[in-house]
């Protein structure tokens, strides 16, 4: 759905925790899917992506968890470090191209040392 | 290896002036996309572009906003006649192919004044 721009939702971990940031998708059509982050003056950065015939795909430190279900979309970051202090977005081809993709309204992730 | 380049970083226009944002790709990469991000808010789609021919041109307003991408030379996005509502952060994308992940550059933020 359309974001109303206001406050983002935010996520605050201790450095070495794992974090969990989760997404609800809105086109049960879509069948790929996109983790950015996105720090502070800077462009969205790819982290990892997904397509909708697995549930589960594993990166350095991340993890994305698909569930077509519920149409849930999580980012599992393992032993978080202050770097990884950003705003994460999913993002979906729900227009049915690559790159044509329908962002999520994003999650502060903030890492305390 | 340079990723997307983008100038310039901030651009500020009083009203009723022009805007000309300037995209150069990842190397070797021939597909260049541009998204619009209002504060706080996911990127949305405007326009997907190859060398000197638009693709999709589905999520660029009807009026004002025009995008090229020459053989030579960076692509362009231009506004004309801007108001207050197209302060946003612009970001060029790029990719080798329609499919693969989208590269973002690191965007240009106008401010119409």
């Amino acid at each position: 759905g359309e974001s109303v721009g206001l406050h983002l939702p935010t996520l605050s971990v201790q450095e070495g925790d794992n974090s969990i940031i989760n997404c609800a998708y809105s086109n049960s059509a879509s069948d790929y899917f996109i983790w950015y982050k996105q720090e502070s003056g800077k462009g969205p950065q790819f982290i990892i992506d997904i397509r909708s015939n697995m549930d589960k795909r594993q990166g350095q430190r991340v993890t994305v968890l698909l569930n077509k279900t519920v149409k849930h979309l999580s980012l599992q970051i393992a032993a978080t470090q202050p770097g990884d202090s950003a705003v994460y977005f999913c993002a979906e081809n729900s227009g049915g191209s690559n790159y044509k993709l329908t962002f999520g309204k994003g999650t502060l992730l903030t890492v305390n040392p | 290896n340079a990723g997307v380049m983008q100038n310039p970083r901030h651009l500020v226009r009083r009203r009723g002036q022009e805007a000309r944002l300037r995209c150069s790709p990842v190397k070797g990469h021939s597909h260049v996309y541009w998204y619009r991000q209002l504060p706080e808010e996911g990127l949305k789609f405007m326009v997907y572009l190859q060398k000197e021919n638009i693709i999709d041109e589905s999520g660029m307003p009807k009026e004002r906003f025009s995008a090229e991408f020459p053989k030579e030379g960076p692509s362009i996005l231009r506004i004309q006649q801007v108001v207050r509502g197209d302060s946003a952060a612009y970001f060029c994308a790029s990719s080798p192919d329609g499919n693969s992940p989208l590269h973002f550059g690191n965007g240009t933020r106008l401010t119409v004044t």
